[in-house]
């Protein structure tokens, strides 16, 4: 079974400036997707980032890219000046490139709480 | 709709009642997934359909749980007899391809809190 693992429970950061949250993951799999979502107090998830894992070139979406280092198997997301509007809980996500259903579930990290204090 | 709407937002249930919360996906989305959050932790993954078929259920945690969805569009999460650990937020997902490799569009979840 895959793993998500995110260490920094919390992290701030101030605005303008740059922050790196750290994911790593456990699978045997060689082919899967990765994704980075955002969760604010309204408790919708908002896909931030995907990347999948036979693309070697990192993704990029505006402010916020990845660093996916796969034999590592981290995935850690950068976010570039910082807005107050980025201050949300994060989470990592993991889903397996094979078909059928149970493949297609997510799994999550447990999240990173990112304040970006003005 | 414009996005996947749940309701009710809020649900108090006294121990041993009976809930029900309601996911309505975006119009059209094959797939639909149920999660429960609870508190300080990320969502774990309880069922899936793909249109009006449960093809996956391995992550209910109990028979006191059944999710349906009839007609492929609005789906149900059930919950008998609740008890004090189905606390949580219980999220609903849908996406537009059967295999959700571009992501998923999440709803606000319903928080049960059971007292």
């Amino acid at each position: 079974a895959q793993t998500v693992t995110q260490s920094q429970p919390e992290m701030s950061v101030q605005e303008a400036e740059t922050v790196t949250l750290s994911c790593t993951y456990d699978t045997s799999e060689s082919d899967y997707y990765l994704f980075w979502y955002k969760q604010p107090p309204s408790r919708q998830m908002i896909l931030v980032i995907r990347q999948e894992a036979y693309k070697q070139q990192n993704a990029t979406e505006n402010r916020f890219s990845v660093n996916f280092q796969k034999a590592a198997k981290s995935f850690s997301l950068k976010i570039s000046d910082s807005q107050l509007g980025d201050a949300a809980m994060y989470f990592c996500a993991y889903r397996s490139y094979n078909s059928g259903g149970s493949n297609y579930k997510l799994t999550f990290g447990k999240g990173t709480l990112l304040t970006v204090n003005p | 709709g414009a996005g996947v709407s749940q309701s009710p937002r809020y649900k108090v249930a006294k121990r041993g009642q009976d809930v029900a919360l309601r996911c309505d996906p975006i119009s059209g989305h094959v797939s639909l997934f149920w999660y429960q959050q609870a508190l300080g932790q990320g969502p774990e993954f309880l069922t899936y359909f793909q249109n009006e078929a449960q093809l996956d259920k391995s992550g209910l945690p109990s028979d006191r749980f059944f999710a349906e969805r009839p007609e492929g569009s609005v789906s149900t999460l059930k919950i008998q007899r609740t008890q004090q650990e189905d606390s949580a937020v219980y999220l609903c997902a849908s996406s537009l391809s059967w295999s959700g490799a571009y992501g998923y569009t999440f709803g606000s979840g319903t928080r049960l809190t059971v007292v």
